[in-house]
């Protein structure tokens, strides 16, 4: 199975600042990876997928790169609303695990 | 608009059965995978399981296999995940998702449903 990591584990960050998150496979997925936002009490919600297509409604303040084994995740300028969880996940073979995520919360 | 409508919390004792159900709508039910994850407290998102409503086709995480059971019944648009008999370490929010068309990756997450399970 492909193995995600991410990194930080915690990233703390000022409103408005940029918040960049990283996301590595342990084998080449391709552009296969997705990333998903996870707020207290709710589900995740997708943000981004074939590493760098938003989904819908997803503000344009979130973008995505990458491709193979390496993915960022930015975030040009924080707002409140964007303190969460970040996950990413391959998509390239089942299991499509998800990796262990990265806190981004007010500095 | 696609729509996941889980079953509500449950208690269970250990040893105990359980079957959660997810109601999809507003897509061809049949035609999209429908899948299960787990996130126990404070913790990351785990593949369970997931379906191919149209032919009943389905996987399993290794780390589940034999543990539960994905199903079907395409007549009520309707997913389930079943247990034979809980362990405490069962105890977790289960979100039910939908996968995009020919993808594993889910755009449409359900409500989630809280299983506890305690003696």
């Amino acid at each position: 199975e492909i193995v995600m990591t991410q990194s930080p584990a915690t990233l703390s960050v000022s409103p408005g600042e940029r918040a960049t998150l990283s996301c590595r496979a342990s084998q080449s997925v391709s552009s296969k990876l997705a990333w998903y936002q996870q707020k207290p009490g709710q589900a995740p919600r997708l943000l981004i997928y074939g590493a760098s297509t938003r989904a819908t409604g997803i503000p344009a303040r979130f973008s995505g790169s990458g491709s193979g084994t390496e993915f960022t995740l930015t975030i040009s300028s924080l707002q409140s609303e964007d303190f969460a969880v970040y996950y990413c996940q391959q998509f390239n073979d089942w299991p499509p695990l998800f990796g262990p995520g990265t806190k981004v919360d007010i500095k | 608009e696609v729509q996941l409508v889980q079953s509500g919390a449950a208690l269970r004792k250990p040893g105990e059965s359980l079957k959660i159900s997810c109601k999809g709508s507003g897509y061809t039910f049949n035609s999209y995978w429908i899948g299960w994850v787990r996130q126990m407290p404070g913790k990351g998102l785990e593949w369970m399981a997931i379906i191919y409503p149209g032919d009943s086709d389905s996987r399993y995480s290794p780390s589940v296999q034999g543990q539960v059971t994905i199903s079907a019944d395409k007549s009520i648009s309707t997913a389930y995940l079943q247990w034979r008999s809980l362990k405490a370490s069962d105890s977790a929010m289960y979100y039910c998702v939908q996968f995009a068309f020919g993808e594993l990756f889910p755009p449409y997450w359900g409500q989630g449903t809280l299983v506890t399970v305690s003696s």
